[in-house]
């Protein structure tokens, strides 16, 4: 079946610090791929998605980029604010229906300033 | 624009208590809703998903259940609390009438059985 995986957390960066945080998939088609953020007391918000090989999806300055040879999708920032401290959830979707989501475990990161 | 509210925020309950959480969607017609269950250091779980009034798909089988009385109200329910129940449950909505409409998310419900 398909599943995620995470780099395991906590991370803990200080201000301006690059960030990367790993996910790699196993799946058995050509998935769509997400990354979602919580932050502390809230649910989950979609940060940004990619739907085939070699795109990339960004927003708030964070990017990913969907690596079929290497079935990846690493979240990255080239330099984190306090405000970006949340947990972050990569998460794949064969068939792009929502029901059908597989989310990893999640990764705490804790920006300091 | 859409809003999704779900209550309460934090619950504490004994065991063998019942459960009613609830969950409402603001803004749009006929959306698909979800309930996930996240547990300590884990990922999501989705417990069941609904894609109109009183149809209801439930992907783990557990002691939970869940209704939908009305088109943007879903609601989670337990007739007696396990411990194993405690969590964070989110609700969520999606249009899903486009592949890869996102996961809208509630803010959750911190629930602790006792």
């Amino acid at each position: 079946g398909d599943s995620v995986t995470q780099m395991e957390g906590p991370v803990t960066l200080s201000e301006e610090a690059f960030l990367t945080i790993n996910c790699t998939y196993t799946a058995t088609g050509y998935p769509s791929l997400f990354w979602y953020v919580q932050y502390p007391g809230e649910g989950l918000q979609l940060l940004l998605k990619a739907t085939k090989a070699d795109d990339k999806g960004s927003n708030k300055g964070f990017e990913a980029t969907y690596r079929k040879e290497t079935t990846s999708f690493h979240l990255e920032k080239g330099s984190v604010q306090v405000s970006d401290s949340a947990v972050y959830f990569c998460a794949l979707s064969e068939s792009g229906s929502a029901r059908q989501l597989t989310f990893g475990s999640g990764t705490q990161l804790t920006v300091l300033p | 624009s859409q809003t999704i509210h779900q209550w309460p925020a934090t619950l504490v309950q004994p065991v063998g208590s019942p459960l009613s959480l609830e969950c409402t969607v603001e803004g749009t017609s006929n959306p698909n809703l979800y309930w996930y269950r996240q547990a300590a250091g884990r990922g999501l779980q989705l417990l069941f998903y609904s894609v109109g009034i009183g149809q209801i798909s439930s992907e783990v089988p557990q002691n939970l259940s869940a209704s939908r009385p009305q088109d943007r109200q879903f609601i989670l329910s337990s007739k007696k609390l396990l411990l194993s129940d405690s969590g964070f449950y989110l609700c969520a909505w999606t249009g899903d009438r486009l592949r890869n409409s996102p996961l809208h998310f509630g803010n959750g419900t911190r629930l602790t059985v006792t």
